[in-house]
């Protein structure tokens, strides 16, 4: 069965750091491109970062560029999202997706983990 | 503000028929990325509806539709269920921002 498990969340201080992990199972790990979406609380998915099979293409959404760094480690089938400086609207549940391949234009995103809740709160 | 405009919320009694629209611009739909839609029930991960436009993954009923047109997409859902009570988004690329974006979300009420 093909799973995606993140975990990693928990409550952080604005400005503070947190890194969340999105454990893959089930499928050939480095083979695909693999996403962050994420949803605050009543709010809509907003996409937030990717990196393709071989980690050798990363994007950031304008939002957290610059703050956040997409990683991945394809001998523990492992997708990482490092956070820092995070404020306020950083608050939300944090998906990781499985692209559809590679690394394309036209990816979607199946399956998805069951997410993983930052909160940012002094 | 997303870059793919959904309606907020569309409604309709069971067996009915419903759509949702998915509005972008000549940087997304209309520059022939493909739109792929999403459901999410309450509480829980979003699951893919249909992908490529007008594709079903398996397991997924035929009662649900997808189609493509100029800048614009749009998901069908006939025979309307109580389960069918769920968020919908629409998903693409968009070259002006050099990334994937989702569409800003439909709840659909089953009344």
């Amino acid at each position: 069965e093909v799973q995606l498990v993140e975990s990693g969340g928990g409550l952080v201080q604005p400005g503070g750091s947190l890194r969340l992990s999105c454990a893959a199972s089930g499928f050939t790990f480095s083979s695909y491109a693999m996403h962050w979406v994420r949803q605050a609380p009543g709010k809509a998915l907003e996409y937030v970062s990717a990196i393709s099979s071989n980690g050798g293409y990363t994007y950031y959404s304008n939002s957290v560029n610059g703050r956040f760094t997409i990683s991945r480690d394809n001998s523990k089938n492992t997708l990482y999202l490092q956070m820092g400086s995070l404020r306020g609207d950083d608050m939300a549940v944090y998906y990781c997706a499985r692209g559809s391949s590679s690394w394309a234009r036209n990816n979607w995103f199946d399956p998805w983990g069951q997410g993983t809740l930052v909160t940012v709160s002094s | 503000q997303s870059v793919l405009t959904q309606p907020p919320s569309v409604s309709g009694a069971p067996g009915q028929r419903v759509t949702i629209s998915c509005t972008g611009s000549s940087s997304n739909i209309g520059a022939r990325y493909d739109v792929h839609w999403y459901h999410q029930l309450p509480g829980r991960a979003p699951k893919l509806l249909i992908y490529g436009n007008n594709n079903r993954p398996s397991g997924v009923p035929d009662r649900f539709s997808g189609s493509k047109s100029g800048t614009s997409a749009s998901l069908a859902i006939t025979g309307l269920q109580p389960e069918d009570e769920a968020d919908y988004y629409c998903q693409s690329y968009d070259d002006s921002l050099s990334g994937w974006v989702f569409g800003e979300g439909t709840k659909l009420t089953v009344l």
